[in-house]
């Protein structure tokens, strides 16, 4: 299976600043989703990231809040823009992976971020 | 749009069955996944169904109902590490490639 790392695992922002999420996969993939899920909610798919094009964002998500690198097979960032309270929330990277028997999407551990 | 419906919270007696449910609605459906999340981790894979019938992996079990928009996630002989939420994500065909909606998750209590 896929090993994914993020980076910060967590973090406390000021309002009105940025930040940005790494996310690092230990083999090539097509295809990195960025989800959020706020507390005590379940997830939400803000955009997908294919190497080579702009991502593809969800309703309700846009670029310039959400925007999203995707420089090669292995590698993406989530950045999160001026942030304000309401943006607390985990932050999760998943790849789909076809070489097991089942079509699997596994998840990074999170970035759980805290805006003040 | 979608909509995925699943139970709250459900409590379960530790070496019990439990069943949680999973109804959907969607267009382009293209497999039904069920995820378990421990409070603080990441979504861990649990199965992923595409045809009819049941899929058994060890103690977990896992239904689908295309025509009903129906799944299942069967939890045997409970243990207390199965204290979690379990969520229920239906995998659709879209434009830019398969994407997966989650619905809201059951958290699951297991006492001794």
């Amino acid at each position: 299976s896929a090993v994914i790392s993020q980076k910060p695992s967590r973090d406390i922002c000021q309002r009105g600043t940025s930040l940005t999420i790494q996310c690092q996969v230990d083999s090539q993939v097509t295809m990195m989703f960025w989800y959020r899920q706020q507390p005590g909610q379940s997830l939400t798919l803000i955009a997908t990231a294919n190497q080579g094009s702009e991502a593809t964002y969800e309703s309700g998500f846009v670029i310039d809040k959400f925007p999203i690198s995707r420089p090669n097979l292995t590698f993406s960032t989530l950045t999160v823009s001026n942030m304000s309270p309401e943006d607390s929330s985990i932050y999760l990277c998943s790849v789909e992976d076809y070489r097991g028997l089942d079509n699997e999407q596994f998840f990074g551990p999170g970035t759980r971020l805290t805006v003040l | 749009g979608q909509n995925i419906d699943q139970p709250t919270e459900m409590t379960a007696t530790e070496g019990a069955i439990v069943q949680i449910n999973c109804t959907y609605q969607t267009s382009g459906f293209n497999g039904l996944f069920w995820y378990q999340q421990h409070a603080g981790e990441a979504p861990t894979f649990l199965s992923y169904n595409v045809l009819d019938g049941l899929e058994e992996k060890g103690r977990f079990s896992s239904f689908l109902s295309r025509s009903k928009g129906y799944s299942y996630l069967l939890l045997k002989e409970l243990q207390m590490k199965d204290s979690a939420s379990y969520l229920c994500a239906v995998n659709r065909v879209a434009a830019a490639g398969n994407k997966l909606t989650f619905g809201g998750g059951t958290r699951v209590l297991v006492k001794p």
